[in-house]
């Protein structure tokens, strides 16, 4: 599809328990960020990518949190021991920044339950 | 610090006017973002503006003004279905700002 995905898009997991969400952006889009929503709450900024570099991660709410970014396409975000406050709704989106105005593309989302 | 203000909740009714406010203290400006997000779903982009005046694109128009550090959406002729929340973002650099969104409730 021309569009970002993201798979799950549901995920319900023990607490304590390791989880990996994967995005994959539109196809030759340079930039690719992460996002979470809690429910009823805004978008939190966690990690952005340019290429397969990660320039900014202070968003990642701790060190059980990680990403990565491979040939500038796919990326996993990794939360480790995961705890009932992890659960929410994780958003991806992509951007080309070489050209236009860096609109940002979302995906539809995986939405994380921690029971 | 950075900043973005819009009211938390707003309530019209169909067929009318609305006007969701943003404002905006943020380190540098390379454009500002409208985004509609219905419940349950990811945000779809609304419209963009990085000079100053209005911006109109069918029912919907967004303002800026860079001095003031301002920008609002226009909705006209209400309908049901623009029951949703309305985010705006601001880029300073490589990324975007996201203010809280405003939900924005639509009466019959």
């Amino acid at each position: 599809g021309a569009g970002v995905s993201q798979s799950p898009s549901n995920k319900v997991t023990e607490k304590g328990k390791d989880v990996e969400l994967r995005c994959d952006p539109i196809s030759g889009h340079t930039a690719l960020y992460w996002y979470r929503q809690r429910l009823g709450q805004g978008l939190e900024f966690l990690i952005y990518f340019q290429g397969n570099s990660a320039p900014d991660k202070s968003g990642l709410p701790s060190d059980r949190f990680s990403a990565e970014r491979t040939g500038e396409s796919v990326s996993t975000l990794t939360i480790q021991r995961t705890q009932q406050e992890d659960s929410a709704v994780y958003l991806c989106a992509s951007s080309n920044t070489r050209t236009g105005n860096h609109e940002q593309y979302f995906g539809p989302g995986t939405r994380l339950t921690v029971t | 610090g950075q900043n973005i203000d819009q009211p938390t909740e707003m309530t019209a009714t169909e067929g009318a006017i609305v006007q969701i406010n943003c404002t905006y203290q943020t380190s540098g400006f390379n454009g500002l973002f409208w985004y509609q997000q219905h419940a349950g779903e990811a945000p779809t982009f609304l419209s963009y503006n990085v000079l100053d005046g209005l911006e109109e694109k069918g029912r919907f128009s967004s303002f800026l003004s860079r001095s003031k550090g301002y920008s609002y959406l226009l909705l006209k002729e209400l309908q049901m279905k623009d029951s949703a929340s309305y985010l705006c973002a601001v880029r300073p650099n490589y990324q975007l700002i996201w203010g809280a969104g405003t939900k924005l409730i639509i009466k019959p």
